[in-house]
């Protein structure tokens, strides 16, 4: 069954910085892949969704990358915030939703 | 609001007391799931449904039950916890269909002794 790795656990990065997160997966590609955004002791929230035919989505600060060929997904987002340290999970359907275990992403001022 | 809620917030039980949680949205979803996260082992999904009256498992189901009757709720029942169920879960809705961005609920921190 289809496994996801979340390549680091903590990332530290500097105010102003891109923050570029890792998401790898290990089967076939899925038809897409998301990315959430979870605060301590509060539930996930969708960031964004990138589809299997499409090679890069934006949102604001936000860019999210598929590459099927490295079955990896890369999330950045550019000119960081404090207020962007949060953990980040992607997710991807393989018949059941299955979540990476997250970056806990620390944005240094 | 549109908004996924979850009740209780916090929960401490003891071993084999059955209990619920309830968890309803407001946003006239098909697909509502249900989720534990636990330190090292991320989110795991425990049961999920595509419609009222459509369950099936998720990845861990052991020990847990729900039901769909209505489109707006879908309850995790533990009919018999135990300390291993000690968790936090959380409920989630979306539209069906392949594009599934979920709204997730604000979680219960379960505890059983």
């Amino acid at each position: 069954s289809q496994k996801i790795e979340q390549n680091s656990e903590a990332l530290n990065i500097q105010e102003g910085k891109t923050a570029t997160l890792t998401c790898n997966y290990t089967n076939y590609s899925p038809a897409y892949l998301q990315w959430y955004r979870q605060d301590p002791g509060r539930g996930p929230v969708f960031l964004l969704l990138i589809r299997e035919n499409e090679k890069e989505k934006r949102k604001e600060r936000l860019k999210v990358t598929f590459d099927t060929t490295l079955k990896q997904s890369l999330f950045h987002i550019t000119a960081s915030q404090p207020a962007d340290s949060a953990t980040y999970l992607c997710a991807l359907e393989d018949d059941k939703i299955i979540f990476g275990k997250g970056t806990r992403l620390h944005i240094l001022p | 609001e549109a908004q996924v809620t979850q009740n209780p917030r916090y929960l401490i039980t003891v071993t084999g007391k059955k209990l619920t949680v309830t968890c309803s949205q407001n946003m006239n979803h098909e697909y509502m799931s249900w989720y534990r996260q636990d330190p090292g082992l991320g989110l795991r999904q425990i049961y999920y449904s595509m419609n009222v009256e459509v369950t099936d498992k998720g990845d861990v189901p052991e020990g847990y039950k729900v039901s769909r009757k209505e489109k707006r709720n879908f309850p995790l029942i533990l009919e018999s916890p135990s300390p291993n169920q000690t968790s936090l879960y959380f409920c989630a809705s979306s539209l069906a269909g392949e594009l599934r961005e979920q709204f997730f609920g604000p979680g219960t921190r379960l505890t059983v002794l």
